[in-house]
């Protein structure tokens, strides 16, 4: 149980385009989904917190009009990668809370971003 | 701000032996502290976890140790095998923080 799936698990794109990540919670329901970043041989870099229904809460020096995330249901959060650069290439990856459950976070695959 | 500090940064133990990975964190109010085992080009799996209430879990060959008054707790991975070669990170988080995680210990465990 509590199995959390991300789409694409990689993508290539030009540089200006805007990029679409989409993360699942397949068997159960997402209160909470949380957006992290992955450098290369490096931790993992908490992006925003989002809840179903409302605004996501960004870390500071994240943009927000950058990296637009949706919470539109308790199953699924998207993170958009607008006009997209090479240093937005990173490993980016979600995680979700279960409603009414405990801290556990349970992550997804990751997607793999790359911007020529 | 680093709120939890991992260390080793890497480590290699002969398969059989016992893998230490240590964590310290500074925030008094964190209550969760969980483990995670990432494997490359894949998301962390939640390994083990533990609160304040206990001062040690353990599960199959994995341990976690906890220490409140120091605020320290650590993973010792038993018999470490080959296939326990990823990478470990500690991370904490409580009621009004938001989980905080370690840098990272790469383990590999030599046949």
């Amino acid at each position: 149980g509590a199995v959390v799936s991300q789409h694409p698990s990689w993508v290539i794109c030009k540089s200006g385009t805007s990029v679409k990540i989409e993360c699942r919670s397949l068997d159960f329901q997402a209160t909470t989904m949380f957006w992290y970043r992955q450098f290369p041989k490096q931790s993992l870099m908490l992006m925003a917190t989002s809840n179903e229904g409302s605004k996501a809460t960004y870390e500071q020096g994240v943009e927000k009009d950058k990296f637009l995330i949706n919470h539109a249901s308790l199953t699924l959060s998207t993170l958009t990668v607008t006009s997209a650069h090479p240093e937005d290439s990173s490993f980016y990856i979600c995680s979700a809370t279960l409603a009414g459950g405990t801290d556990t976070q349970y992550f997804g695959p990751g997607t793999r971003l790359t911007v020529l | 701000q680093q709120q939890v500090k991992q260390s080793p940064q890497s480590l290699i133990v002969q398969k059989g032996g016992i893998s230490i990975i240590n964590c310290a964190y500074e925030n008094t109010a964190f209550d969760y502290f969980p483990w995670y085992q990432q494997f490359p080009g894949k998301g962390p799996a939640l390994l083990i976890a533990i609160r304040p209430d206990v001062s040690e879990k353990k599960e199959g060959r994995f341990t976690i140790s906890f220490n409140k008054s120091a605020k320290q707790f650590s993973l010792h991975i038993m018999d470490s095998q080959p296939g326990d070669s990823a990478t470990y990170f500690c991370a904490a988080s409580g009621v009004h923080y938001d989980m905080r995680f370690g840098a990272g210990t790469r383990l590999t465990v030599k046949p």
